[in-house]
Formats: C-alpha cells, sequence, structure tokens
C-alpha cells in the first residue's frame, strides 16, 4: 500500500455544487496531516491544516477519521476558481516537516 | 507572501554539466528545503537545512548536493546533470520543523536536462 494515495481524478464539478474527496494514509502513528492547493504551473500553497476533531474554513471542511486512515476535504457552493490540484500531504513520521510525504494530487475542475 | 525567491525560473542545461539552483528567503526561517516534482509522482524531498552549515538527506538526494553558508541562502547543485533530473525544483521554507510543520514554497524552477 502506498503511504499517501489520492485519487487523481480529474473531478468535474458545476459550479455551485459541492464536492468531496478523501486521501488514504497507510501509517497508523501519523499525526500531521494538511491539504495543500496547487494551482497549474505554479508552486503548492497551504489550504488548511486536518485536525482531529475537523477543521471549517469558509466553504471548505477538513475532516479526519484515524480508524479508516484517510482525511478528507468537503467544498461547498463551489467557484471557477476552486479549480486546482489538490494535495493531501501526511507527516508519516509523526514529526518534523523533513517527514511530511505528499500525494500525487486531485485534479478538480469547476465548471460554469 | 513568505519572500522566498529562487533562481533561475527556467533552465535549460546538457547531459553531464553541474547546474546549480538558489533559494533566497527574506524571513530568516530556520528551516528550508528543496523538493522536486514530477509528473506520476508528489512532491518528493532531496535534501533540506535546518540551519547555517546544516544540512540532511531527504528521500531522493541521490545526484543532488546542498549548501547553506548563509540563513537566507540555500543551494542546490546537479554536480553532473543527468536527464532524469529533468523536473520541476521547489524551495520551501517552514517556521519550525518540529513546531510547525507547514511549508511556503516559492514559484519553482523549471529544469530541463538534454
Amino acid at each position: 500500500r502506498k503511504e499517501v494515495e489520492q485519487d487523481p481524478g480529474p473531478f468535474n464539478v458545476p459550479e455551485g455544487a459541492t464536492v468531496a474527496f478523501n486521501c488514504t494514509y497507510s501509517n497508523s502513528a501519523s499525526q500531521s496531516f494538511f491539504w495543500y492547493r496547487q494551482d497549474c504551473r505554479k508552486e503548492p500553497k497551504l489550504l488548511m491544516s486536518v485536525y482531529s476533531s475537523g477543521n471549517e474554513d469558509g466553504r471548505f471542511t477538513a475532516q479526519l477519521n484515524r480508524a479508516s486512515q484517510y482525511i478528507s476535504l468537503l467544498i461547498r457552493d463551489s467557484k471557477l476558481s476552486d479549480s486546482a490540484t489538490y494535495l493531501c500531504v501526511v507527516n508519516i513520521r509523526g514529526g518534523g516537516a523533513d517527514g511530511l510525504t505528499f500525494g500525487k494530487g486531485t485534479h478538480l475542475i469547476i465548471q460554469p | 507572501d513568505a519572500g522566498i525567491t529562487q533562481s533561475p525560473r527556467h533552465k535549460v542545461t546538457e547531459t553531464g554539466t553541474p547546474v546549480t539552483l538558489r533559494c533566497h528567503q527574506t524571513e530568516n526561517h530556520r528551516y528550508m528545503y528543496w523538493y522536486r516534482q514530477d509528473p506520476g509522482h508528489g512532491l518528493r524531498l532531496i535534501h533540506y537545512s535546518y540551519g547555517v552549515k546544516d544540512t540532511d538527506k531527504g528521500e531522493v538526494s541521490d545526484g543532488y548536493s546542498v549548501s547553506r553558508s548563509k540563513t537566507e541562502d540555500f543551494l542546490l547543485t546537479l554536480e553532473s546533470a543527468t536527464s532524469s533530473q529533468t523536473s520541476v525544483y521547489f524551495c520551501a521554507i517552514s517556521e519550525g520543523a518540529r513546531t510547525n510543520e507547514k511549508l511556503f514554497f516559492g514559484s519553482g524552477t523549471q529544469l530541463s536536462v538534454l
């Protein structure tokens, strides 16, 4: 099983819809989880951290399911500007940014 | 804006030539990282630094060396470039490796080795 796995997509979603995608991780000892967003030919940018209790930032909600070893990202009322690749990042070693492992990303396309 | 500048933004070179990529930061962060990004792979860590002259290897360090003689500059060197090193290279900083794993990236360097 790969350390961090994401459905590459693309997810084609109409504007205004709700979309969710998951990311699974293999190391049950992982402690830190993040979602990054990467626009085409640009650098990744931190979207949000994922906390055990779940967290919300505007239209974005991140959840952690430790029992099933996955994190999720839900986007409500999607905008054209949400079109991007979303990278799941897991610290597989439980500490230190050098332990961060990136998924290959999920490509999201919001259609007008 | 995390104040990270990478240079050059684009480079084309020939197999066997040395190449140095530069990452410059303006905010005095202690931790700096070099990643590469390739189709079909997530970002992979090449080397990282936790202070001046303090560096360590990442997941894909073979064929690369780094130097950090000043807090603000982290250099990545390909001693003898190979076609397999054609990639997009990102520099990143974090405010604290153990207490803050959030990464902030530079704009990237597209390197083509012919």
